[in-house]
């Protein structure tokens, strides 16, 4: 079935270092992936999105490649800042739109 | 923009009783979700619907029940509530008109509802 991976947390980093948060899935076809940020309190917002092979999302400074040859959508980010903070969720499309999530990641950003 | 709009926010239920989380959304979308999220888990999939009258299990239906009467509105239903339930639900709603081919299946989420069952 479908699946996704991620790489487990937590992650603490000082601000302005560089972030990569794994993640792979299940090559059943070429589904949408997603990236998803929950800050504390709030529901799931999209951070960005790639529709096929090669695409690169990128939001707020965030970048994903959708890489069909290892089945990955690593997140990654040059410099973070403390306003990161927050729990990542990768994601791939499934039957009937519906997203079948990774566990999340936690990250904590210091200043 | 209202966007997905859940209630109650925060519950607390003792084993046994019922309750129903609401959930409603004003963007015309056709497809609704309920995720549950477990501290570590990530989110499951509870029930989905494509549409009016059309609903189906996703990978952790067991204790939940819902209805679809209306575009707008996806009520889930806990009928005799037990700890295990004990979880933060959220509602989601994705775009699925026909002819609706630049759509990728992006959620839009609501703020999520704390249950407590003691």
């Amino acid at each position: 079935g479908n699946s996704v991976t991620q790489m487990e947390g937590p992650v603490t980093l000082s601000e302005e270092a560089f972030l990569t948060i794994n993640c792979t899935y299940t090559a059943t076809g070429y589904p949408s992936l997603f990236w998803y940020v929950q800050y504390p309190g709030e529901g799931l917002q999209l951070l960005l999105k790639a529709t096929k092979a090669d695409d690169k999302g990128s939001n707020k400074g965030f970048e994903a490649t959708y890489r069909k040859e290892t089945t990955s959508f690593h997140l990654e980010k040059g410099s973070v800042q403390v306003s990161d903070s927050a729990v990542y969720f990768c994601a791939r499309r499934g039957s009937a739109r519906q997203l079948t999530f990774g566990s999340g990641t936690q990250l904590t950003v210091l200043p | 923009n209202a966007g997905v709009t859940q209630t109650p926010k925060f519950r607390i239920l003792k084993i046994g009783q019922s309750m129903t989380l609401q959930c409603t959304q004003d963007m015309n979308h056709n497809y609704m979700y309920w995720y549950r999220q477990d501290p570590g888990m990530g989110l499951k999939l509870i029930y989905y619907s494509v549409g009016a009258g059309i609903t189906d299990k996703g990978e952790v239906p067991n204790g939940y029940n819902v209805s679809r009467s209306t575009t707008e509105d996806f009520p889930l239903r806990l009928e005799l509530a037990a700890p295990s339930q004990t979880s933060v639900y959220f509602c989601a709603s994705s775009s699925g008109l026909a002819g609706d081919t630049w759509n990728t299946g992006e959620l839009f989420f609501g703020e999520g509802s704390r249950l407590t069952v003691l």
